[in-house]
């Protein structure tokens, strides 16, 4: 029943290494969206993507891209994962559009060492 | 540009006291604004929303007006709960930008 799952829930890593963390949406939207929130709890869009457009917030570093094999998932993959990179990440989604509003998923907690 | 200013916390109340959180916006276009709670270890989950100028959007004793004039959208509880404890956060969508822009988001406790 869950509407934006995302896995895994907590995710301990060495720096250098390489992860990906997976986000699935049962709700037939066609835009999904990747956030990191910082421990302040500050939101940063990172990526929002449809069938049509990837748009990349300029600062993210390209250690960091999405992948969707298809309009239900966009995972999100990241190199040479850094201390900075420490967070938790979010998945959400919504129709195109955004008079609906985003459904989020329960969050990925990165913990790199 | 689009952006979200709202009041910074934390903010500590008591028990059935009346909550406020501010929040203003910046945007092109006609945006759909919200506001999401989340609560310890969760992710974020819509409280309210309105998509148009004098909506107001209403949920568990939680409201908040679309004020164009005012370009704001605050939140406001006539009375606390100590299960209201979570971070708040206001949000707009626009379509000239295509995602959700958040602010900082407000940190609430209610103590009993």
């Amino acid at each position: 029943d869950t509407a934006v799952s995302q896995t895994p829930k907590y995710l301990v890593t060495q720096m250098g290494n390489d992860k990906s963390i997976k986000c699935e949406q049962n709700l037939g939207h066609d835009t999904m969206y990747w956030y990191k929130q910082d421990s302040k709890k500050f939101l940063k869009i990172m990526f929002s993507y449809n069938n049509k457009e990837l748009i990349i917030n300029e600062t993210v570093p390209n250690r960091f891209s999405p992948k969707s094999p298809d309009k239900a998932h966009l995972n999100l993959h990241i190199n040479s994962l850094e201390l900075g990179d420490s967070a938790v990440y979010f998945c959400a989604s919504s129709h195109e559009g955004g008079r609906t509003e985003a459904f989020f998923g329960q969050g990925t907690r990165l913990t790199v060492v | 540009g689009n952006s979200v200013t709202q009041m910074e916390g934390p903010v500590t109340l008591s028990e059935e006291a009346f909550l406020t959180i501010n929040c203003t916006y910046t945007a092109t276009g006609y945006p759909s604004l919200f506001w999401y709670v989340q609560y310890p270890g969760e992710g974020l989950q819509l409280l309210l929303k309105a998509t148009k100028a004098d909506d107001k959007g209403s949920n568990k004793g939680f409201e908040a007006t679309y004020r164009k004039e005012t370009t704001s959208f605050h939140l406001e509880k006539g009375s606390v709960q100590v299960s209201d404890s979570a971070v708040y956060f206001c949000a707009l969508y626009s379509n000239t930008g295509n995602q959700f822009y958040f602010g900082t988001g407000t940190s609430l406790t209610v103590i009993p």
